[in-house]
């Protein structure tokens, strides 16, 4: 059974704070790991994707990717307001094309 | 403009009747997928597809079906097999990596909100 996991939240902020999202996995064989940011009505955007353990850095986002505990994390430096919205992790299954979605973190940056 | 369209943004179905959503893309990805969201919960995979004349039976395919006859186009249609069809429909493509599935970015279209009356 391919699972990935995610603490549905809410997780508030304050503005400026650092946010961290974190998500599990049970497919050992997984490659590729990927946030997106979903706002509330519309379709989920790609702002992070990870492929081999340790950190990437992007912007004020930073993925982190640790195989050996199946986990993966994303931290949002500075928090904005604008960051308020659901982030849904994604891991790739096995060998394939296919992903599984987690059911998301909603995240709630407060001004 | 490069992106991935999706037609209509609203749907109403009787109970009983076909819909047909649309989903086209011009990025040039081999792959595409539709996925289901139902609220408060994470993307369910139905059907997808690789190439050209050839898909594959997600999660979650039952009273779904879908068809590839072109690499822009990959309609879905929900058939009056499927309950409860009530969600946001997502389609989504990529480009197909065969050799061990790095880089198997996905991006969506802006979905289709279907409603059962």
């Amino acid at each position: 059974q391919k699972e990935v996991e995610q603490n549905s939240g809410p997780l508030s902020v304050p503005e400026g704070a650092i946010a961290s999202l974190n998500c599990t996995y049970s497919d050992r064989g997984s490659q590729s790991f990927f946030w997106y940011r979903q706002y509330s009505g519309k379709s989920p955007e790609l702002i992070m994707s990870i492929y081999s353990n340790g950190d990437k850095e992007d912007g004020r986002f930073t993925a982190q990717l640790n195989k050996a505990s199946q986990y993966v994390s994303l931290l949002i430096r500075d928090s904005q307001p604008s960051d308020s919205a659901t982030y849904l992790c994604a891991v790739n299954w096995g060998y394939g094309n296919k992903l599984v979605f987690g059911a998301g973190t909603i995240l709630r940056v407060k001004s | 403009d490069g992106g991935i369209t999706q037609s209509p943004k609203y749907l109403f179905r009787k109970e009983g009747q076909n819909v047909t959503l649309s989903c086209e893309q011009n990025l040039n990805h081999d792959a595409m997928y539709w996925y289901r969201q139902d609220p408060g919960q994470g993307l369910r995979l139905i059907y997808y597809s690789q190439i050209v004349n050839d898909f594959q039976k997600g999660d979650i395919a039952e009273g779904y079906s879908v068809s590839r006859e072109k690499k822009e186009s990959f309609p879905l249609t929900v058939t009056s097999a499927q309950k409860n069809p009530t969600a946001f429909y997502l389609c989504a493509s990529s480009i197909l990596i065969w050799t061990s599935g790095r880089h198997n970015e996905q991006f969506f279209g802006p979905g289709t909100r279907l409603t059962v009356l």
